[in-house]
């Protein structure tokens, strides 16, 4: 069983809709990251959220830390092909000073 | 320019050839980790380290080492690499743990 839950693995959808992909635990975080990872290349941070209940917002891109700090969503809002890649997100401090990741969600947005 | 690098890129070796990949940053960085991802598991940690000579494990350290000897550097090391261990390996840097983390451009393994 997986510490992050990511939630959808896959998602494919046509240019111009909407989406929301989460990151759900059982566990009590300090912080979470969003990370993007295209084909090829490392992943790369998106936002770190710290605040139960908080959001965070980048361009088209809406971040939101659960109030009880344990889940977090991504919303996408009217999505474009460059959106394309693996959505993960990440925590720290657990069992030491560990860093863990979800499986992540592919994204796929068609033209 | 501020990176970390890795290499070799591309990796093809047999079964029970040590290897080593090493990795590089040049952002002064405290933290440093080496990740292996596989389709549908994501990134697993595999071992991290907090400074210079303290090194601890990840979630799947068997049947790798590590050493931190000098700041900027965290090479991994696999004794005798079996085929379980072909994947995508990532070395990253962060300033203190949770903080950003910079990824290397990721080296493939494959052992036959």
């Amino acid at each position: 069983t997986q510490l992050l839950e990511q939630s959808p693995q896959f998602l494919s959808i046509q240019e111009g809709e909407n989406l929301t992909v989460y990151c759900n635990s059982s566990s009590v975080f300090s912080s979470l990251q969003w990370y993007r990872q295209e084909p090829g290349e490392g992943p790369v941070l998106l936002v770190t959220v710290v605040t139960g209940g908080e959001v965070k917002k980048l361009k088209r891109l809406t971040f939101q830390f659960g109030d009880a700090r344990k889940d977090s969503s991504l919303h996408i809002t009217a999505a474009q092909p460059g959106d394309t890649g693996l959505y993960l997100c990440a925590v720290s401090y657990t069992g030491g000073f560990k860093t863990i990741f979800g499986a992540g969600t592919r994204l796929f947005v068609k033209a | 320019e501020a990176q970390v690098t890795q290499n070799p890129r591309y990796l093809i070796t047999v079964t029970g050839k040590k290897l080593t990949v090493t990795c590089s940053q040049n952002m002064n960085h405290e933290y440093m980790s080496w990740y292996r991802q596989d389709p549908g598991l994501g990134l697993r940690q595999i071992y991290y380290s907090m400074n210079v000579e303290v090194t601890d494990k990840g979630d799947v350290p068997e049947g790798y080492k590590v050493s931190r000897k000098e700041k900027r550097n965290f090479p991994l090391i696999l004794e005798s690499p079996s085929p379980n261990q072909t994947s995508l390996y990532f070395c990253a840097s962060s300033l203190w743990v949770g903080a950003e983390q910079y990824f290397g451009p990721g080296t493939r393994l494959t052992v036959t």
